[in-house]
């Protein structure tokens, strides 16, 4: 079964502070792994996304990394804003070679709360 | 601007009253999907729409219907059959291969 586990559950760290949030997957066969940040009561938002042969790829202030033979991905936050509060989400995505198409597995998502 | 609106933002309804949900998208997009939302759960699908006039059932379609007679539309029914229907619902789509999922900013659903 395809599963995505997320830690920590929740974080609180001060503005400016630097933070890492992880994502350990089971999903196969591997398409990609993407990255969300979720603002209370709105949709989700794509921050990034990785692929098999990336390691790292960043985008402002955030840096995603995928170790695919651990199965594993970070996302490391800089200088943390107050507008980084949020829920993160980590969706990895299988290829479904049958149908031509790609199964979502969703994480549970980490929570971070940026306090000044 | 492009992009996914959901309508209402919040819907209160009765136990056993059927409730539809509005998804309208203006991204050309072929695929739509719905996602339910509880607390400390990962999103999950409950029925997603690759073409107009056909759609298939996701991981907890039962209890709920939908309809895809547009491109542009996907609304979603709640019926008096879901058991625990108060939830707030996404609405996505999405492009060719494996674009992103571009949300809407989703339907707080509580039922009482």
């Amino acid at each position: 079964k395809n599963q995505v586990e997320q830690s920590p559950q929740s974080l609180i760290i001060l503005e400016g502070k630097n933070c890492t949030l992880q994502c350990n997957y089971t999903v196969s066969p591997f398409s990609n792994l993407r990255w969300y940040k979720q603002d209370t009561g709105r949709g989700p938002v794509s921050l990034t996304i990785m692929t098999f042969s990336e390691n790292t790829k960043s985008n402002g202030r955030y840096t995603a990394t995928l170790d695919a033979d651990t199965k594993q991905s970070s996302l490391h936050i800089t200088a943390s804003q107050l507008s980084d509060s949020a829920s993160y989400i980590c969706v990895v995505s299988a290829v479904n070679s049958g149908a031509g198409s790609y199964q979502l597995t969703f994480g549970k998502g980490t929570k971070l709360s940026v306090i000044p | 601007d492009g992009g996914i609106t959901q309508s209402p933002k919040y819907l209160f309804r009765k136990e056993g009253q059927n409730v539809t949900l509005s998804c309208e998208q203006n991204l050309n997009h072929d695929a739509m999907y719905w996602y339910r939302q509880d607390p400390g759960q990962g999103l999950r699908l409950i029925y997603y729409s690759q073409i107009v006039n056909d759609f298939q059932k996701g991981d907890i379609a039962e209890g709920y219907s939908v309809s895809r007679e547009k491109k542009e539309s996907f609304p979603l029914t709640v019926t008096s059959a879901q058991k625990n229907p108060t939830a707030f619902y996404l609405c996505a789509s999405t492009g060719y291969g494996n674009s992103p999922l571009h949300f809407g900013n989703g339907t707080r659903l509580t039922v009482t």
